[in-house]
């Protein structure tokens, strides 16, 4: 089945640690984007990529880093820049046939503060 | 995933009951809409989406209605299954400077009361 997948779907971070969130599609999409979620709050965009070697800051870019490398993969690494990384990141993905694409998204990664 | 429901308004629907769910968009510039229902600890799923240049749309037992002169949408579930009990949002896209830019709503739960 066509789909994105994140993994873990649970991670710990240490203090002053990096660490690198997972996301991989094979629906073929260009696009691709990286949601954070907190309670009671709609999606914020941290990063999203058009094609890859390409990608642009979202709202909330600070604090995170991306890579595309590949058209199936979009890692997300949240760095020890980042102060407030406690939420549940979303990684989804649109096609590219023209304007007005709903996003498709994974099951997400819950991060927490160990 | 479990916290995405705290803080959220809620509406609680007898099973078998139709259920009508509303959003309030912002950006009178935006042409299109999409509806989403996110399960807990689950990433969201696409329902149903709208253009602008329509008022209303029917999929399998959801109906999305769009009244732009008021900048709203709602979603309308018919007889409504315990199945359906997870947080709904919606989206408005617009597309500045040819960047599709999505807006997500904070969320309706929905409680279905078997």
């Amino acid at each position: 089945d066509g789909g994105i997948t994140q993994s873990p779907k649970y991670l710990f971070r240490k203090e002053g640690q990096n660490v690198t969130l997972s996301c991989e599609q094979n629906l073929n999409h260009d696009a691709m984007y990286w949601y954070r979620q907190d309670p009671g709050q709609g999606l914020r965009l941290i990063y999203y990529s058009q094609i890859v070697n390409d990608f642009q800051k979202g709202d909330i870019a600070e604090g995170y880093s991306v890579s595309r490398e590949k058209k199936e993969s979009f890692p997300l690494t949240v760095t020890s820049a980042q102060k407030n990384p406690t939420a549940f990141y979303l990684c989804a993905s649109s096609g590219n046939t023209g304007y007005g694409q709903p996003q498709h998204f994974g099951d997400g990664t819950r991060l927490s503060i160990l | 995933g479990e916290s995405v429901g705290l803080h959220l308004p809620t509406l609680s629907v007898q099973e078998g009951d139709n259920s009508i769910i509303n959003c309030a968009y912002s950006n009178s510039a935006s042409d299109y809409f999409i509806w989403y229902k996110q399960e807990s600890g689950k990433g969201p799923q696409f329902i149903i989406d709208i253009r602008s240049n329509m008022d209303k749309r029917q999929g399998q037992r959801v109906t999305v209605l769009l009244n732009k002169t008021v900048k709203h949408l709602s979603l309308q579930i018919a007889a409504t299954q315990p199945g359906d009990s997870a947080v709904y949002f919606c989206a408005e896209m617009q597309r500045p400077g040819g960047y599709q830019k999505v807006t997500f709503g904070t969320g309706t739960k929905l409680q279905v009361i078997p």
